[in-house]
């Protein structure tokens, strides 16, 4: 089955600057990589996807970059905000199956 | 409408007692799906469907039972529970893929689950 790596597994950053998360994943059948953030005593939510054909996606200060031929796949924040702090996680799926495989996830703290 | 809804919130079991997570969406959802979250360990799947009468067994699917018999329904089931099971529990739903581009998962509140 998939095994996904998630590093690193605590991150303090000061606010303003960037937070970079980075995940690999074993099984070349896995097209579709989503990062979740779970906000203390909440549910994960979905803040951004990318397709396996695709290289780069950015949304505001948030991108996700994927790298197929390393298995690899980054989560980048830029200019970060108190708000921003949260765990995060990474997760894999294969595209025909409904199957997530998660990172072990990542506690971002953003120091003001 | 409202999304993915668990019950209880939080649960206090002996150990060997035997109880049921309960989980419901109102989306249409094809595929629903249980994960255990444990410090450290981030989100364990146990046990998803991918629509009414078919379940298949996860990462960690020891100890716990599921059945689908309605698109709306998946309960998870502890037969005889154990201190290891102590966790969070989350239920999540989403469209199936490749039917849609869209491959969100959507979490319920998640259920506290102790057992002494």
């Amino acid at each position: 089955g998939e095994n996904v790596e998630q590093h690193p597994s605590t991150l303090s950053v000061q606010e303003g600057d960037s937070a970079v998360i980075k995940c690999t994943y074993s099984d070349s059948a896995s097209n579709y990589f989503p990062w979740y953030k779970q906000e203390l005593g909440k549910r994960p939510q979905l803040i951004i996807d990318i397709r396996s054909n695709v290289g780069e996606k950015k949304d505001q200060r948030i991108a996700v970059t994927l790298n197929k031929t390393a298995k690899h796949f980054s989560l980048h924040i830029t200019e970060t905000q108190p708000e921003d702090s949260a765990v995060y996680f990474c997760a894999a799926s294969p595209l025909t199956g409904n199957q997530f495989y998660f990172g072990t996830g990542t506690s971002l703290t953003v120091i003001p | 409408n409202a999304g993915v809804t668990q019950t209880p919130k939080f649960q206090v079991l002996k150990t060997g007692q035997s109880m049921t997570l309960q989980c419901a969406q109102d989306m249409n959802h094809e595929y629903m799906s249980w994960y255990r979250q444990d410090p450290g360990m981030g989100l364990r799947l146990i046990h998803y469907s991918v629509g009414a009468g078919i379940t298949d067994q996860g990462e960690v699917p020891n100890g716990y039972n599921v059945s689908r018999s309605t698109t709306e329904d998946f309960p998870l089931r502890l037969l005889s529970a154990a201190p290891s099971q102590t966790s969070v529990y989350f239920c999540a739903s989403s469209y199936s893929r490749p039917q849609t581009n869209t491959g969100e998962l959507f979490f319920g509140e998640g259920s506290r689950l102790t057992v002494l």
